[in-house]
Parts: C-alpha cells; structure tokens; sequence
C-alpha cells in the first residue's frame, strides 16, 4: 500500500458526461501528480499540483482539468468525454516539488462508452 | 527533451534464470531514475531508484539496477527470476527543475515460465 487513496476504482459512463476522479495524497506529501495509461500512449504525464499550485502541465487536454485543496487532496475533473479518454488514471504523491520519490495510487479505471 | 526507452516490449525467461531489463535515457543534466513495475489491473509499484552516489542501487524484491552515465543507461537485473515476478516494468527518469514529473519509458513486459 503506497498511501495514496483515488476513488473511484471503476467508472463507466457515457460519451458527452463528465467525471471527477478523486486523490488522497500520501501524509505529508505536498505534490501531487495525474497520469493517464491507455494502450497506445502509455503512461503519460497530465499534471503536477504543489501545495495548491499548479507547477507543471504536460499532455492534458482542454476538457481535462485539475485543482489540489487546502487539504492537499486533488482531483481531475474530465469532461465531454470521448471514447478515447478510456485510460487508467493515476494520481501520484511527493514529499517535495522536486527531485523526491513518486509514490502511486491504484488507480482509477475509467470506460468511456 | 528528456525520454526513455525501454526496447525491449516482451521478454519471456525461465523461473530461476536471470534477467536484465534494459532502459535508456536521454537527459541532459544528472538523472533521478526509477524503475517501477506493475502487476495486472494494479498500481505502480517502486522497485528502486537511483539520485546520486553508488551507481550500483538495490531495491525490494531481490531488484538491482545499475546507473551507467556513459552509456545513458539504467538496466535492471535480478539473478534468479520468481514466477511472482511476472509483470510489466517502467522506467522512469525525472524531468528535473522545478518539476517533479517523471517521463516513463513504453513498459517492458515480463513473462516467466515455469
């Protein structure tokens, strides 16, 4: 067990719908990360959120967004889904902004259909 | 731009043989590297990491990896492989600065037979 909690493990919905994928940083940890794994791309940086801010953007769509809470919990909010924004979703912490080991969540496993 | 490579997509071994996963990367300062695995429908797993120091790094499960600047490589090796290690192993180098983000290697799958 990382220590890092997403919710939901398993979604299903329809294309058009929007979701919120949820993450529970590690104790003490002030980064967090999303990733998105699907087939074709692989594993794929999204966004990194340091204690409230965003600090580093990488292949997120414009239908994808994110925020960290005061609490440090994260989540990413995907919206007018397409099928194929099928994907594992990752969340992921550290202890600082850089230079420091990842830890992952589970994952959230998202079906577009 | 920093990026992995991990050329090979699907290596099969025989239980109690050895194994070496190769990864290399391209950064142009001194690299965080990292190797994590993943088991069917789970999370990613932290096998080992390498920051600084001996370039020779050991981690959990038996796993070491060593970090050759010359070559740009960061290869994997356990000695005697389980059939509990077949899986699907990353590698990882971070992007560095003042972002913390890793870029992931596409993932070297690994089978063992029994």
């Amino acid at each position: 067990d990382s220590g890092v909690t997403q919710t939901p493990k398993h979604l299903i919905t329809a294309t058009g719908q929007r979701v919120t994928l949820r993450c529970s940083p590690r104790s003490g940890d002030l980064s967090v990360y999303w990733y998105q794994q699907s087939l074709d791309q692989g594993l794929q940086f999204l966004i990194q959120y340091y204690n409230g801010e965003e600090r580093a953007k990488g292949n997120i769509l414009e239908r994808f967004s994110a925020q960290q809470f005061p609490d440090l919990h994260s989540e990413l909010n995907l919206s007018s889904l397409e099928l194929g924004d099928s994907a594992l979703y990752f969340c992921a912490s550290s202890v600082g902004l850089s230079g420091n080991t990842i830890y992952f969540g589970e994952g959230s496993w998202l079906t577009v259909v | 731009a920093q990026s992995v490579t991990q050329p090979d997509i699907h290596i099969t071994v025989s239980e109690g043989a050895s194994l070496e996963l190769r990864c290399n990367y391209s950064y142009g300062a001194t690299p965080y590297l990292f190797w994590y695995v993943q088991s069917p429908g789970q999370g990613l797993q932290l096998l080992l990491k390498y920051f600084s120091g001996d370039t020779l790094v050991q981690g959990i499960k038996g796993f070491e990896a060593e970090f050759k600047r010359s070559q740009s490589s960061f290869n994997l090796r356990k000695p005697s492989v389980h059939w509990s290690d077949a899986a699907e192993y990353f590698c990882a180098v971070g992007a560095g600065g003042s972002q913390g983000n890793l870029i992931f290697g596409k993932g070297t799958k690994l089978s063992v037979k029994p």
